[in-house]
């Protein structure tokens, strides 16, 4: 059973282009939330998609966006890249009929680097 | 103030040690926790997760919530290097708040 799938794993690019990030959810689950974690520091949530929709959003600007797709898998957008947005990437998948034993399996990352 | 404290490290011990890892937090409303373990240049590995108060014992693994105290506690035993990791506590408020809240992780490492 393949669990969260990312692409790339690592990406290198330069301020102000725009980055796409892919997320596949391990198997049966429904629902994907991307996490930004900076260097020392703990996952900050970015957003959450279920049934295609974004469901939940962080304290992340609107040049972070995304989608979902009708097979359950993600992509999560940054337009007019900072340095700042030099991070992992990391995107988590759940079952939303888990109800309060819902928790959420983590896939390896993107490593994203703003030059 | 952040919602989520906790002690960064390094924490350094002997292999066989018992290791604790702690973390604070300010939200009353957190009433599920977790404990992820993250390896260098990986993802976050769910460890173990417990609803409101008491312990939660798993192999060599015991969670503790003690939500009077708003502090939560990993303890792990006769540890080994393989242990060696960044630990993430990260808790949320309920079952329709799936936005977990990290605290920034300790660094242990567990030398033979």
């Amino acid at each position: 059973d393949a669990g969260v799938t990312q692409s790339p794993t690592h990406l290198i690019k330069t301020r102000g282009q725009q980055v796409t990030l892919r997320c596949s959810p391990k198997s049966g689950h429904d629902t994907v939330s991307w996490y930004q974690q900076a260097l020392g520091q703990g996952p900050q949530f970015i957003f959450q998609y279920y049934e295609e929709e974004e469901r939940q959003r962080g304290n992340f600007p609107d040049r972070f966006s995304g989608h979902q797709f009708p097979n359950y898998s993600s992509e999560l957008n940054v337009n007019a890249l900072l340095l700042g947005d030099s991070a992992l990437y990391l995107c988590a998948s759940s079952w939303r009929g888990q109800g309060w034993e819902e928790t959420q399996y983590f896939g390896p990352g993107t490593r994203l680097l703003v030059l | 103030q952040k919602e989520v404290e906790q002690d960064p490290g390094p924490l350094s011990v002997p292999e066989g040690a018992i290791v604790s890892l702690n973390c604070t937090y300010s939200n009353s409303a957190f009433q599920y926790f977790m404990w992820y373990r993250q390896y260098s240049r990986k993802g976050p590995e769910l460890l173990m997760y417990t609803y409101s108060s008491g312990n939660k014992e798993d192999g060599r693994f015991t969670a503790q919530v003690d939500k009077s105290s708003k502090y939560i506690s990993l303890f792990i035993r006769d540890s080994q290097p393989s242990d060696s990791a960044t630990y993430l506590c990260a808790m949320v408020e309920n079952q329709a708040g799936t936005a977990l809240i990290f605290g920034k992780g300790t660094t242990l490492s567990v030398s033979s």
